[in-house]
């Protein structure tokens, strides 16, 4: 069964608008998450890593004010996309390293349509 | 983390062993090889790991040769819900959690 729960699966949203996307480990504490986004045939593309009680680092050119990470307890991240345009219509996904395991395992993805 | 190389499509008959080659000529003593595969639209699912032995698992089996510079995921009898992007990556496996590295993959169909 799924180690990572990511929730939305899909939405859909009005330009503007703002959306946030939650991440949980289920059945082990994750430190450190991170969030991805691939766009229709591309591979996926690291945008930043979430820090258990500390801020969030991103990738070179991720606007940290529109992709707001916050990642408040040793289980939950969660990326809001503020004021989303249809440029950022894409899919999202967040991963936990298994620390002891050595495997990192990946949340099923949220389809994000912005109109 | 090292640098891998993978065909970017492959064929393989339903029933039949699927065999995905990836090079990794760069890499270092304390990195692991990992493969992951994504089937459209869903996350990566991740598939078996490897330092320098070979590996076996329910989903698959990772070979990886002496000189470690390149390695094969066999998937031993594949079926139509293997057909995925299957993705080779290499990284250092320290304490802390660390981001992977995602190249274009090898695109991988079974056919009936």
């Amino acid at each position: 069964g799924a180690v990572v729960s990511q929730h939305p699966s899909r939405v859909i949203c009005k330009s503007g608008t703002s959306v946030k996307i939650e991440c949980r480990s289920l059945d082990f504490q994750a430190t450190t998450m991170f969030w991805y986004r691939q766009f229709p045939k591309q591979s996926l593309m690291l945008m930043a890593t979430s820090n258990e009680g500390s801020k969030a680092t991103y990738e070179q050119g991720v606007e940290k004010d529109k992709f707001l990470i916050n990642h408040a307890s040793l289980t939950l991240s969660t990326l809001t996309v503020t004021s989303a345009h249809p440029e950022d219509s894409s899919f999202y996904i967040c991963s936990a390293d298994r620390v002891g395991k050595n495997i990192q395992y990946f949340g099923a993805g949220t389809r994000l349509s912005v109109l | 983390d090292a640098k891998t190389t993978q065909p970017t499509s492959m064929d393989c008959a339903e029933g039949r062993a699927a065999n995905l080659p990836c090079n990794h000529s760069t890499i270092s003593g304390n990195e692991y090889v990992y493969w992951y595969r994504q089937i459209h639209s869903q996350g990566p699912q991740y598939i078996i790991h490897g330092l320098k032995n070979n590996e076996t698992n329910e989903m698959a089996s990772l070979i990886i040769t002496e000189d470690r510079k390149s390695s094969t995921l066999i998937l031993p009898h594949a079926t139509l819900r293997d057909t995925a992007v299957y993705y080779c990556i290499v990284r250092v496996v320290p304490g802390s959690a660390r981001q992977l590295t995602f190249g274009s993959g090898t695109q991988l169909t079974v056919l009936p």
